[in-house]
């Protein structure tokens, strides 16, 4: 059972736009910045936006962040077939000790 | 450009000890503002973050996993180590090295290995 919750699987068509949310708490995604991941199959994971809605260089402007209180959101426009991939979202827990923690991932699928 | 290569064995015995070591490349890892960290994920499943460590040693567990778990760094070989006890069939995943780079208030694993598959031999 993942900290952060996100929806197991999303799909959408070439050329639209999709939205995969994560929700955490008051210790969490509540305080804490929120950043996603995107894991192409059989590779690790690669850093999609920080800081909720902050782009790498070399990441599209077709990927974008947000967030609002205990729910962080990734959006991706222009849906494009290489975009094919398992997404999560992580956040540093203030609570205990502090830790990070990630959400159990959605499965994108382009159709 | 820095780059992460996990190594160890990829088989472990029930009840026995799990040791990894990341070896970075391209970038030293004495920079203090980094932190060096294990993520690891099961077949099929989604991420957990095992801990991390600064080059001055300080270093930072998973709740769930701290009773268990070391994390080491060798400056002088610009490595970092992990170290799970007491291994169960639970403990089967593929265990990746990263950086937690960016800033203060601003931080995310910048750069990963490209993970090892770890499987315990029951």
């Amino acid at each position: 059972q993942s900290v952060l919750t996100q929806p197991p699987s999303a799909s959408g068509t070439p050329g639209q736009r999709v939205t995969i949310s994560c929700s955490g708490s008051s210790s969490n995604v509540g305080v804490n910045p929120v950043t996603w991941y995107q894991q192409l199959p059989g590779t690790a994971p690669k850093l999609l936006i920080y800081s909720n809605n902050q782009r790498p260089s070399g990441v599209p402007d077709r990927f974008s962040g947000s967030k609002s209180g205990t729910s962080a959101s990734l959006a991706i426009s222009g849906l494009q077939s290489e975009d094919e991939a398992d997404y999560y979202c992580a956040a540093w827990d203030d609570s205990l000790s502090g830790y990070w923690v990630f959400g159990g991932g959605t499965k994108l699928t382009v159709l | 450009q820095l780059q992460l290569q996990e190594s160890g064995p990829g088989l472990v015995k029930p009840s026995e000890t799990l040791s990894l070591t990341c070896t970075v490349s391209g970038g030293s890892i004495s920079t203090s503002i980094y932190s060096w960290n294990w993520i690891r994920q099961p077949p099929g499943k989604g991420l957990e973050w095992i801990g991390s460590v600064y080059s001055r040693g300080s270093t930072y567990y998973n709740p769930s996993l701290k009773s268990r778990v070391t994390i080491s760094v060798d400056t002088s070989m610009n490595q970092f180590s992990l170290d799970l006890t007491s291994v169960t069939a639970a403990d089967t995943a593929v265990y990746y090295c990263a950086r937690l780079g960016g800033k203060t208030g601003a931080r995310y694993f910048d750069y990963w290995g490209q993970g090892t598959l770890v499987t315990d031999s029951s």
